[in-house]
């Protein structure tokens, strides 16, 4: 069963940082990419980057960078977002969703999200 | 603001197909960028409901049916039921340098009366 299995909530004051993980399950984790989506309290989704899982290079989408990491560990399926100096408008809930390529003809792909995380709580709070 | 215009509600009584537009620019859908659709119920994770336009994935029951044309998607729902409330999402890439590659809008909440 493919499955994407996220951290639990945190709670951390302003100016801390923050790991927010991402186990996958039931398929190759080195062969479809990762994204990160944000979605802030009464917000709509939100894209935030994403992670090749292959070479570890990480695309951040504008106003997720610098205190954005993104990170992985293949030895355990496993892909990181890190929030540094936390400030407030960073509570949000965090999905991590797996980058399914589908081959449409030889040469074009579509690339959508086929699975997600529940979703990780992050409260920014003094 | 999302640059994918989502109308913010929409509502339907049980039965009745209910259609949420996604509109964008020649950056985006207009530039022939695929458009796809997620279905979230807050507190759950979203799920894909349509890829490639109009392509549904294994086990979408066919109510579900989405088109595109010019900078504009669309989505329809058809026979609405009470499981169908939730945020209905459009999903597209763009090619402005300005912004991130890809791109949600704004979400339209879908209340079945």
């Amino acid at each position: 069963q493919v499955q994407l299995v996220q951290s639990g909530s945190e709670l951390e004051k302003p100016g801390a940082s923050v790991k927010v993980s991402c186990k996958a399950s039931g398929y190759s984790f080195t062969t479809y990419a990762i994204n990160w989506v944000r979605q802030a309290p009464g917000q709509g989704l939100e894209w935030m980057g994403w992670l090749n899982t292959n070479t570890g290079n990480p695309t951040y989408a504008q106003g997720f960078t610098g205190r954005f990491l993104f990170s992985l560990d293949t030895s355990v399926s496993t892909a990181y977002l890190q929030i540094n100096s936390l400030k407030a408008e960073d509570t949000a809930v965090y999905y991590c969703a797996r980058v399914y390529k589908h081959q449409v003809t030889t040469n074009s792909y579509y690339y959508y999200m086929d699975v997600w995380g529940k979703g990780t709580t992050v409260t920014v709070s003094s | 603001q999302s640059v994918l215009t989502q109308p913010p509600s929409v509502s339907g009584a049980p039965g009745q197909r209910v259609t949420i537009s996604c509109t964008g620019s020649s950056a985006n859908i207009g530039a022939g960028y695929d458009v796809h659709w997620y279905q979230h119920l807050p507190g759950t994770a979203p799920k894909l409901l349509i890829y490639g336009n109009n392509n549904r994935p294994s086990g979408v029951p066919d109510r579900f049916s989405a088109s595109k044309s010019g900078t504009s998607a669309s989505l329809a729902i058809t026979g609405l039921q009470a499981e169908d409330e939730a945020d209905y999402y459009c999903q597209s890439y763009d090619s402005s340098l300005s912004l991130g590659a890809w791109l949600f809008g704004g979400g339209t909440k879908l209340a079945v009366l």
